[in-house]
């Protein structure tokens, strides 16, 4: 059974760009969610869609957002980005976000914002 | 707050030499704990799941036990290739969401 794929694995921007990465999640899973990984930070929680519904957002500005497709697979963008974007954004899917259920990680879109 | 503090920051083992990974935590109402291995340049590797106070989890080397404030990542005779970064998160009562803490980076030397 193939694991949560994201795409692309690194990406280069400029301050003020914007960037969209993608996930797919692991078949048969419909809730992903989304963390920032920073060696300041740690890992920290984004959002996590359902059905195409965002049910749990974290603490970040308006300019990351992200959307949930029929097929469970998921976006985020950021826009107007700043240099402390820089990060590994990382996915992880579930089977329904409920109780008992595991959240596993793909590889990671590493952002470098320069 | 809900918050997650894991200790040590970093651990420098001799192979075979076993030790222990403490993990407390803050939560209004815990569904669950979770302990996850990343090693670098690569996404974080569910190890365990606990649910309850007194739960325990063996997998080879390690095992995990839970209380009502802590985690423990016990790690037996441990060798080179368990050296990585040991994550533990806590899901809140909403779910979807982890909170995890700094992590302690492990270094088993042979």
């Amino acid at each position: 059974k193939a694991g949560v794929t994201q795409t692309p694995r690194y990406l280069i921007k400029t301050r003020g760009q914007q960037v969209t990465l993608s996930c797919s999640p692991i078949s048969g899973h419909r809730s992903v969610s989304w963390y920032q990984q920073t060696p300041g930070q740690g890992l920290q929680f984004l959002f996590e869609y359902f059905s195409e519904t965002q049910r749990n957002k974290g603490n970040f500005p308006g300019r990351f957002s992200g959307r949930q497709f029929s097929n469970s697979r998921s976006e985020m963008n950021v826009s107007t980005l700043e240099l402390g974007d820089s990060a590994l954004y990382l996915c992880a899917s579930s089977l329904s976000g409920n109780r008992k259920n595991i959240q596993y990680f793909g590889a990671g879109t590493r952002l470098s914002v320069l | 707050e809900d918050q997650v503090t894991q200790s040590p920051e970093a651990l420098r083992l001799q192979e075979g030499e076993s030790s222990s990974l403490n993990c407390s935590y803050t939560v209004s109402g815990l569904r669950g704990l979770f302990w996850y291995r990343q090693d670098p340049g690569k996404g974080p590797e569910f190890l365990f799941t606990l649910y309850s106070a007194g739960e325990e989890k063996e997998k080879e080397r390690l095992k995990a036990t839970l209380t009502k404030k802590e985690s423990f990542l016990h790690i037996t005779a441990p060798k080179p290739e368990d050296s990585a970064t040991y994550l533990c998160a806590v899901e809140d009562n909403q779910g979807g969401k982890l909170i995890f803490g700094q992590g302690t980076e492990l270094s088993v030397k042979p």
